[in-house]
């Protein structure tokens, strides 16, 4: 089965501070990943995805994400935080051939301070 | 808008009384997925539906079950709810013939037992 690590359970940041949270997975087979962000007492939103193509991609409030194959890896960035973007990020991945099904991360709570 | 309706938000029910927590979408997704997620974790995939097809994790205990009675509509049933199915329970879907994994999520159900 797939495994999905985010290594940061917690991120403080300050406002304006750049921010990255990290992903790695475990599947040597062509994947799709994701990103999803979770504000408290709500559902998944998704914040960007990658399926083919260039590696870095952009997604929505300003975040991107870059996928390296050669380390795994699929983390997220931001130049620049608001208080606003304090919240769960949850890293996913997909099999495509397992038809849908996502592997979740931990997820990595983000905390802006002013 | 196009979207996956939860409801109700807020359930409490009390140790061992049955409950049903509804989904709805107007996606026309053929997939539809339940997911239990308990604080501080990610979620949990307990079953989902390909159309009509039912799939249970193998770790899904029995007393929970669900019912699709047609595209729109999917219920999960807690029979005999203990203290530890007090959780958030999400549901999302996604297409059938994209098989990128995409899932779109209702807003979840907070459950609390007493």
């Amino acid at each position: 089965a797939q495994s999905v690590t985010q290594l940061d359970s917690q991120v403080p940041v300050f406002e304006e501070a750049p921010v990255e949270l990290r992903c790695n997975y475990s599947s040597s087979v062509s994947v799709y990943l994701f990103w999803y962000v979770q504000y408290p007492n709500q559902g998944l939103q998704l914040l960007l995805k990658y399926l083919s193509g260039s590696t870095l991609v952009k997604g929505i409030n300003g975040f991107e994400a870059e996928f390296n194959k050669s380390q795994t890896s699929f983390h997220l960035r931001k130049p620049s935080v608001h208080i606003s973007d304090t919240a769960e990020y949850f890293c996913a991945v997909s099999e495509g051939s397992t038809l849908g099904r996502l592997y979740f991360g931990r997820g990595t709570q983000l905390t802006v301070w002013p | 808008d196009a979207m996956v309706i939860q409801n109700p938000r807020y359930q409490v029910t009390q140790f061992g009384k049955p409950v049903t927590l509804s989904c709805s979408q107007t996606l026309n997704h053929n997939v539809m997925y339940w997911y239990q997620q308990k604080s501080s974790q990610a979620p949990k995939l307990l079953f989902h539906y390909y159309d009509k097809d039912f799939n249970n994790e193998a770790d899904t205990p029995d007393n929970f079950q669900s019912r699709r009675p047609n595209t729109s509509f999917c219920f999960l049933d807690i029979r005999s709810p203990g203290l530890g199915d007090a959780a958030m329970y999400l549901c999302a879907t996604s297409r059938v013939q994209g098989v990128d994994g995409e899932q779109f999520f209702g807003p979840g159900t907070r459950l609390t037992v007493l």
